[in-house]
């Protein structure tokens, strides 16, 4: 079964760092596209970035409000996915989802989708 | 970036109606629109992608349409568990942009 789960998420400090993790199982990690959507508390979805496969050099992708803070990594022997987030505001308070993007196969058709969400990690900025 | 709007931002109706939300691009995307249900508390799921092509799993009573710049999901007969909140999202370039949900009550 296809599963992705989320970790080190937790109160911190405006200013402050923090480093989720997202590890995968059930698919083969290397072939596809990772992507970090979050969620603000009561608001809707937020992309927040998207870390390609080696084939595509692991090159990274992020939202204009956490480009130069955040940093999206992946690490395909651990089949984990990760997000550096320096530089904390308030407003980065949010549900934290890693989710399962495009694969990165031949014959692929060109459209994505999240098709595998985890469950979740929580962030909570305050002082 | 592209703005994405969906209506209505919420609606409600009975057990077995059909219901239909819209989702308008502010620039042509062709077919790159997804769409997704969320449950309170728990994590998105992929309902349809590339705008009309459900999503392995997901019951034949949901449905999508729609190409350019207007899209539609449509709930055939609602069910009670069909109480969520409904996100589209474009996948056609960078960043990734969610319309804002719409919220159905049954």
């Amino acid at each position: 079964e296809v599963h992705l789960v989320e970790s080190g998420g937790g109160l911190v400090q405006p200013g402050g760092s923090l480093r989720l993790s997202c590890v995968a199982s059930g698919f083969t990690f290397s072939d596809h596209y990772m992507d970090w959507v979050r969620q603000a508390p009561g608001k809707g979805l937020e992309w927040v970035g998207r870390a390609r496969n080696r084939a595509h050099s692991y090159t990274a992708e992020h939202a204009a409000s956490v480009k130069g803070r955040f940093t999206v990594l992946r690490d395909d022997s651990r089949n984990s996915l990760y997000l550096q987030m320096n530089r904390l505001q308030t407003e980065d308070t949010a549900v934290y989802y890693c989710g399962r993007g495009c694969p990165d196969l031949p014959n692929w058709n060109g459209y994505c989708a999240f098709d595998v969400w985890g469950q979740g990690a929580l962030v909570t900025v305050s002082s | 970036d592209i703005q994405m709007t969906q209506s209505p931002s919420s609606l409600s109706a009975s057990v077995g109606d059909r219901v239909t939300i819209a989702c308008r691009a502010s620039q042509n995307i062709g077919i790159y629109l997804n769409w997704y249900q969320q449950e309170p508390g728990k994590a998105p799921k992929l309902l349809i992608y590339a705008a009309s092509t459900l999503q392995s799993g997901v019951p034949s009573r949901f449905s999508g349409g729609g190409s350019g710049t207007d899209f539609t999901l449509t709930i055939s007969s609602l069910q009670p568990e069909d109480s969520a909140t409904y996100y589209c999202q474009q996948s056609y370039n960078f960043p990734r942009t969610f319309g804002q949900g719409t919220k159905v009550e049954v």
